[in-house]
């Protein structure tokens, strides 16, 4: 089975903070996938990856940035945490044309 | 403007009839469609998709109907069962490449024992 985790279920950082979201995919997969879910807004991409150092902006990228060393890890970095970037973070990966899958959530609150 | 959005937020359907849940999309280049459930405090989990060049496409328990001419695409569960209570997402991808999957704001499904 595709295995897409993610490091943390809860995290809570304080304003201003550099925050860390990691996430590890076992399936040698192309593409791997950042999105934020929030109430009655559904999911939003915040950026992608097609490849190891490639990445490409999402619908709201503003305030988060990512990396992509190695193909199985993708970090999402929230430079200085904000609180309104309280939400659920939620890491995909998938092959190239083919579904998506996801991890169970980081969900971070910013105090 | 470039949207995928559900007709109504909540479903409530008695166990063991057909439930149907549908969407909208309104970019014409989408040529992947795809649904997902997403139960509590789980990530999404993907359910069924289909191609532009299908109308229909059966699963288990589960068909998705895509039509293109008014940009439709709808989730039809059979004998629905208390575990298929969830949220509902469909998404499409216009680049062909599974990049940039544009969700919907989500619908819950509530089945009545």
């Amino acid at each position: 089975d595709v295995k897409v985790t993610q490091s943390s279920r809860y995290l809570v950082k304080r304003t201003g903070e550099k925050v860390f979201l990691e996430c590890v995919q076992d399936m040698d997969h192309e593409n791997m996938f950042w999105y934020r879910q929030d109430p009655g807004l559904g999911l939003r991409l915040i950026y992608f990856s097609y490849d190891v150092k490639m990445k490409e902006k999402g619908d709201i990228p503003e305030g988060y940035s990512v990396s992509r060393e190695k193909k199985e890890r993708f970090s999402l970095i929230l430079e200085s945490a904000s609180t309104n970037q309280t939400s659920m973070y939620l890491c995909a990966s998938s092959l190239k044309d083919t579904e998506a899958f996801f991890g169970q959530g980081t969900r971070l609150t910013v105090v | 403007g470039e949207s995928v959005g559900l007709h109504l937020p909540t479903l409530s359907v008695q166990e063991g009839d057909n439930s149907i849940i549908n969407c909208a999309y309104s970019n014409s280049a989408s040529d992947y469609f795809i649904w997902y459930k997403q139960e509590s405090g789980k990530g999404p989990q993907f359910i069924i998709d289909i191609r532009s060049n299908m109308d229909k496409r059966q699963g288990q328990r589960v068909t998705v109907l895509l039509n293109k001419t008014v940009k439709h695409l709808s989730l039809q569960i059979a004998a629905t069962q208390p575990g298929d209570s969830a949220v509902y997402f469909c998404a499409d991808d216009r680049t062909g490449a599974n990049s940039k999957l544009t969700f919907g704001k989500g619908i819950t499904l509530s089945v009545r024992p």
